[in-house]
């Protein structure tokens, strides 16, 4: 079974400021399909960007990028200028063999005003 | 328009009760599944189904059963509840990639989840 790993339980940001989500994994396949998904207080579970394992391009998505290192297995999220709005759990997911989607333990986002 | 709606959103019961959560997608999904989201926020697959066809069936009681009368719905059963049974449950969906092809818009859905308190 394939692996995420999330290393930092908590991390705080200040408003505007720029900051990293750390993310692992574990796989022995080539092509596969990695996600952020974003749960606020509300508990919905909300997608925030997808990356391609094919793809050499880091995915963006306005104020959301990733670092996508396939060799090293690495798949951080960058949040730029951020909000508020953004304080949440963050989960990094790995799309395993049959559709299922494994989940890293989640990394608690605080923004502070 | 809701894309995946699960109801009810809370549920409370006492141990031992036969309880059932249902979820509906109406964005033509293929493949649906049910998460169990444990008091650390663990999120962990329990059951998919491709088409009405079960797929995944991890380790989970056999108290849990899931049925799915159509692709675009599967409710989840559970009997006599236990009190570890606690816990916030979420339905999602996913296109077929190998049907569709369309990896550009490739993702899952996730209802609002269910808060299921066995007291």
């Amino acid at each position: 079974a394939q692996t995420v790993t999330q290393s930092q339980p908590e991390m705080s940001v200040q408003e505007a400021e720029t900051v990293t989500l750390s993310c692992t994994y574990d796989t022995s396949e080539s092509d596969y399909y990695l996600f952020w998904y974003k749960q606020p207080p509300s508990r919905q579970m909300i997608l925030v960007i997808r990356q391609e394992a094919y793809k050499q391009q880091n995915a963006t998505e306005n104020r959301f990028s990733v670092n996508f290192q396939k060799a090293a297995k690495s798949f951080s999220l960058k949040i730029s200028d951020s909000q508020l709005g953004d304080a949440a759990m963050y989960f990094c997911a790995y799309r395993e063999y049959g559709n299922k989607l494994v989940f890293g333990a989640g990394t608690i986002l605080r923004v502070k005003s | 328009d809701t894309a995946v709606s699960q109801t009810p959103k809370y549920l409370v019961t006492q141990m031992g009760n036969d309880k059932s959560i249902k979820c509906e997608q109406n964005l033509g999904h293929d493949t649906m599944y049910w998460y169990k989201q444990d008091s650390k926020k663990f999120l962990k697959i329990m059951f998919s189904y491709n088409n009405k066809e079960l797929i995944i069936n991890e380790t989970v009681p056999n108290r849990f059963s899931p049925k799915s009368p159509d692709k675009a719905h599967l409710n989840l059963h559970i009997n006599s509840l236990e009190l570890g049974d606690s816990a916030v449950y979420f339905c999602a969906s996913s296109q077929d990639l190998a049907r569709t092809g369309d990896v550009l818009n490739y993702g899952y859905t996730f209802g609002s989840g269910t808060r299921l308190t066995v007291v």
